[in-house]
């Protein structure tokens, strides 16, 4: 069964610098998602992405925060000058279609520590 | 801002037993309820989506009810198994259909 796939699956970055998490979506969906949940809270949306644009995005997505499609196949979250808060599992997750009854497919996550 | 509760936050069950926990959403503007199962270290499974005031779901094991009209959904495990033993997220989309809110999850771990 197709899955989403995420790279690396633990990164390790001093804080003030920039990380890149990459997502794979399933082939045929066009439609892409970023949350995260920091330990101990609920999972929480950042943004989604379609036709190479942000559809929705959540006050915590400032601009700290970009996404980017840079080809046909990798969905990017790029953090720059990362913060100590900013530690958590990122999720990409990828449906076919928009619409309030069509699942979202998740990976399995990246757990991003900043020290 | 949605506020999902979910309850039990964590529950045990024996092997073989059943059980149900609840998730709870604001009622108005209600579009649907997607449910996930999360085990450690996977990624969250799709279960069910959920439309309709009464809708039913069911897969394997494992079924859902809907009251819209209350603003909760029950999630059933008939005879729990191990392999059961997972974080079940349940989460309404927005009104573009983008955004999950998540509630806190119940974490159920079914003891052989």
């Amino acid at each position: 069964e197709p899955e989403v796939t995420q790279t690396p699956s633990h990164q390790v970055t001093q804080m003030g610098q920039e990380v890149i998490l990459r997502c794979v979506p399933i082939s045929n969906h066009l439609y892409f998602y970023w949350y995260r949940q920091i330990l101990g809270q609920k999972v929480e949306f950042l943004v989604s992405f379609y036709n190479n644009e942000i559809s929705e995005k959540s006050e915590i997505f400032d601009d700290q925060f970009s996404v980017e499609r840079p080809d046909g196949s990798n969905f990017t979250l790029k953090i720059r000058s990362t913060k100590l808060e900013d530690s958590a599992m990122y999720f990409c997750a990828s449906s076919r279609d928009i619409g309030r009854n069509q699942p979202q497919h998740f990976g399995d996550g990246t757990r991003l520590s900043i020290l | 801002i949605l506020n999902v509760e979910q309850s039990p936050q964590s529950l045990h069950v024996q092997e073989g037993d059943s059980t149900n926990f609840t998730c709870s959403f604001p009622s108005s503007n209600f579009y649907a309820l997607h449910w996930y199962r999360w085990e450690t270290a996977k990624s969250p499974e799709a279960l069910f989506v959920m439309t309709l005031n009464g809708d039913e779901k069911k897969k394997g094991r494992i079924s859902a009810t809907l009251n819209t009209k209350e603003g909760y959904s029950y999630l059933y495990i008939k005879g729990s198994q191990p392999e059961d033993s997972a974080t079940y997220l349940c989460a309404p989309p927005g009104a573009a259909g983008n955004k999950l809110t998540f509630g806190g999850g119940t974490r159920v771990l079914v003891k052989p």
